[in-house]
This record gives structure tokens, C-alpha cells and sequence, in this order.
């Protein structure tokens, strides 16, 4: 069974923290994706990545940035947190072209106070 | 205008009964997505299809790809199926379009 894992279920930082959210994945996958998901809005893609060392801006990438160093592991940064980044925050991977289906994690409720 | 709508946004249903969530998109795509997400926040593929009709224990997935629409159907609904369901749109090139779910309730 594929695996992915997010470093956190929930989260409370304070404004202008720097905040990391990690996902790792064991399936060998190449695409990684980091989504924010909000009431009424669905499934927003922030960014993606489809090897190591590569990303591509998704719909609202603003105010985030990403880091894949390694395979399994793809990092997403707030350089400085604010309230409107309060969210639910979803990783997910999937191996191949965009029809494949994609692999969530569990999702980390992050709160910005 | 969205390019993936949902109906409903909400359902409650009783136990035991038929139940049908409604997709239709605006895009082209190379394959419809139909995800599950229990509280909680994990999400679970149930569906990926082009064409027709797909089964897998008490759910049903069909798509008309003329017709730009897909439907979810839940049959002999039981409390356990309670969550949001997502149907995404992929559009190829690691691109997906979310709708914004239908969260269902079932009521022993």
C-alpha cells in the first residue's frame, strides 16, 4: 500500500513564524503536490513537484515556497505565517502523468493566530 | 464559474437509501476522479474512469463524456459511507481541477 505522511496533524504558529511542513512518501513516486483546502473552495494546488529538485507553481502559490532535496520527502514553507494561511494542508504523490491517481496524506490544520 | 461543479453541497440521507452525487465539468479531461475524505482530513481514491461505468461494492461511478457529467451513487447507504466526497477533473500534465465537495450524512 502506498504510504504518505505529513510531519504534523495539527499545528499552531504565530504570525511572521517561519513554518515547515514536511511529507514523505514510500512508493518511489515522482510527483509530489502540497494542496490548502478551505471550506467551500476545495482543493487548491499550491505547488508540485515532479523530481527531485524541481517545482511548479500551482494556483496560489504566493506566500509559500517548496523543497525537494530528495525523492520521498517534499517540504512546504511559509517564510512568514499569517492569519489568511490558517488551512487545512494536504500532500499528496502520485507516479506518473496528471490521470494517475494521487495519494493524500492525512492533512495538517494549521492555525495561524 | 467553477470548472468542476458538485450538487449538492449537502445531503442527508437515511440509512438504507439510494444515494447520487452529481459532477459536471467545463474542461477537457483524460480521466474524472471521485475521492472520499473522512473527518479528519484523509483522503481516498474511490474512482478513476474515461468512460462508462465503474463498480466497486456498493459504489457506482459512471461518466458521459458527451455530456461533461459523472455521478457517484451510494446504494443501501449506511452511516459508515458519512463524508465528503470530492470529484476531481485530470486534465493531464499533473493538473486537477477539485470540485468543492458534497459532504453526505447518513443517519441510522
Amino acid at each position: 500500500d502506498v504510504k504518505v505522511t505529513q510531519s504534523s496533524r495539527y499545528l499552531v504558529k504565530r504570525t511572521g513564524e517561519k513554518v515547515f511542513l514536511e511529507c514523505v512518501q514510500d512508493m518511489d513516486h515522482e510527483n509530489m503536490f502540497w494542496y490548502r483546502q478551505d471550506p467551500g473552495l476545495g482543493l487548491r494546488l499550491i505547488y508540485f513537484s515532479y523530481d527531485v529538485k524541481m517545482k511548479e507553481k500551482g494556483d496560489i502559490p504566493e506566500g509559500y515556497s517548496v523543497s525537494r532535496e530528495k525523492k520521498e520527502r517534499f517540504s512546504l514553507i511559509l517564510e512568514s505565517a499569517s492569519t489568511n494561511q490558517t488551512s487545512m494542508y494536504l500532500c499528496a504523490s502520485s507516479s506518473g502523468s496528471g490521470t494517475d491517481t494521487q495519494y493524500f496524506g492525512p492533512g495538517t490544520r494549521l492555525t495561524v493566530l | 464559474k467553477n470548472e468542476v461543479e458538485q450538487s449538492p453541497q449537502n445531503l442527508t440521507a437515511q440509512e438504507g437509501e439510494f444515494i447520487t452525487i452529481n459532477c459536471s465539468y467545463s474542461v477537457g479531461i483524460s480521466a474524472l476522479h471521485w475521492l472520499q475524505q473522512h473527518p479528519g482530513g484523509g483522503i481516498v481514491s474511490l474512482f478513476m474512469l474515461s468512460s462508462g461505468k465503474k463498480k466497486h461494492g456498493r459504489l457506482i461511478a459512471t461518466i458521459n463524456i458527451q455530456e461533461k457529467h459523472s455521478s457517484l451513487h451510494i446504494t443501501a447507504s449506511h452511516p459508515r459511507d458519512s463524508a465528503v466526497y470530492i470529484c476531481a477533473a485530470g486534465v493531464g500534465n499533473n493538473d486537477m481541477r477539485f470540485g468543492a465537495g458534497t459532504r453526505l450524512t447518513v443517519k441510522p
